[in-house]
């Protein structure tokens, strides 16, 4: 069964430019979740998606949205960038069923975005 | 809110026994995870832990006491590859994590 994987592996964006990054799951995983790594932070995290809806939301600013398809797949949008959007994104499916969370993430390789 | 307390660095020799600490401080509390990444790869899932106790998976055992909203990660015989970031989860309405304990092994 294939991992979760991640695309693009690397981005560099320029400040005020926009992003979309993707997220395939795990073949059968409905719940999507994505998390920004910096170094020191840990994972912050970004949103989770669960049947195309949108179930949690961390505390970041509107600039960052997500959205899920039919099929799972998810992408996650950076709009106006700034520098310290620099970060590792990281994707993470799981069996998550409805109105609860799974203890059990699998993570992507993640996307490192550059912003300059 | 949610917020978890880990150590930021531990040392520890090849072969002996290192435990890392989480403490954790949360609302709608569903368990605790633990999570390996080396440097440059992906979260890896280690353990869960939904009830009071200890789980043990070969090396590696994870606590957890809720009553003291307080969890550790033990790692056995310590080997060079164990040498990585480990990170606490809290399981709530949400998944968070800890900012991660770097693990550095000596020979």
């Amino acid at each position: 069964k294939a991992g979760v994987t991640q695309t693009p592996r690397y981005l560099i964006k320029t400040r005020g430019q926009q992003v979309t990054l993707s997220c395939s799951p795990i073949s059968g995983h409905r719940s999507v979740s994505w998390y920004q790594q910096t170094p020191g932070q840990g994972l912050q995290f970004l949103f989770e998606y669960f049947s195309e809806t949108q179930r949690n939301k961390g505390n970041f600013p509107g600039r960052f949205s997500g959205r899920q398809f039919s099929n799972s797949r998810s992408e996650m949008n950076v709009s106006t960038l700034e520098l310290g959007d620099s970060a590792l994104y990281l994707c993470a499916s799981s069996l998550a069923s409805g109105g609860t969370t799974n203890e059990k993430l699998f993570f992507g390789s993640g996307t490192q975005l550059s912003v300059l | 809110g949610q917020s978890l307390e880990q150590p930021s660095e531990v040392t520890a020799v090849e072969g002996a026994i290192v435990q890392i600490n989480c403490t954790y401080q949360t609302s709608g509390f569903y368990g605790l995870s633990w999570y390996q990444q080396h440097d440059g790869g992906a979260p890896t899932f280690l353990s869960y832990n939904a009830l009071d106790g200890l789980e043990e998976t070969g090396r590696f055992s994870s606590f957890l006491s809720r009553s003291d909203s307080y969890g550790y990660l033990l790692l056995q015989e310590l080997q060079m590859k164990d040498s990585a970031s480990y990170f606490c989860a809290v399981s709530a309405s949400k998944i968070i994590f800890g900012s991660g304990t770097r693990l550095s092994i000596r020979p």
